[in-house]
């Protein structure tokens, strides 16, 4: 099972970029990284994923190193709406979550 | 489309009564999930069906029972409810499986916060 590391809270100024790192040094090649969030207690709601190659949607980017050991996801503009904390899960590791990361983001 | 819902949102139960929480999904997947969260911690997976009439352990599965009687139902079961069951449920589905080995997208319901006293 492929372990995360995650910072376990960060702060963002609105408007700016948000860096979250996630450390997945024992993942596999054939391992995808996913990545959650969670607002306030409610139910995780899907950010990304990918498996090699950088991912980019509405809500996200990812960035995957070229050794598969770390990734970062980037919120490009961070909103008040964004304080949530975000798990990054790589492989399969029991389909379970770790603690995250908690991400507050000030006006 | 209601995705994903949990019933009921709230309960207090005390030691040894028993209860069953409800998910349904209205999106046709065939694959869900029962998940316990702990304060200040993540997830773990209870139990998962990958389609109508099977189920298998997770992380977590003692004290707990499941069903898949229909594809848009997940049943879970406490059949003596201890303190130590006192958490936040959350059920979560998904076209294919959910295995870190797939670009597979699992959605949560808003959760059931179960109390035992």
């Amino acid at each position: 099972d492929a372990k995360t590391t995650q910072p376990t809270s960060m702060d963002c100024a609105e408007g700016r970029a948000a860096n979250l790192p996630c450390n997945h040094s024992t993942i596999s090649g054939n391992e995808y990284v996913y990545w959650y969030r969670q607002i306030h207690s409610q139910g995780p709601q899907y950010i990304i994923h990918g498996l090699k190659n950088n991912e980019t949607n509405e809500m996200a980017s990812l960035i995957i190193t070229e050794d598969r050991k770390s990734s970062t996801l980037i919120l490009p503009h961070a909103t008040l709406r964004d304080t949530a904390v975000y798990y990054c899960i790589a492989g399969y590791n029991k389909l379970s979550f770790g603690a995250g990361t908690t991400v507050t983001v000030r006006a | 489309n209601a995705g994903v819902t949990q019933t009921p949102k709230f309960r207090v139960l005390k030691t040894g009564q028993s209860m069953t929480l409800l998910c349904a999904q209205d999106m046709n997947h065939e694959y869900m999930y029962w998940y316990r969260q702990d304060p200040g911690m993540g997830l773990r997976l209870i139990h998962y069906s990958v389609g109508e009439g099977t189920t298998a352990k997770g992380e977590v599965p003692d004290g707990y029972n499941v069903s898949r009687l229909k594809k848009q139902n997940f049943l879970l079961g406490l059949e003596s409810a201890a303190p130590s069951q006192t958490s936040v449920y959350f059920c979560a589905s998904t076209t294919i499986p959910f295995t870190g080995l797939t670009a597979s997208e699992q959605y949560f319901g808003p959760g059931t916060r179960l109390t035992v006293t």
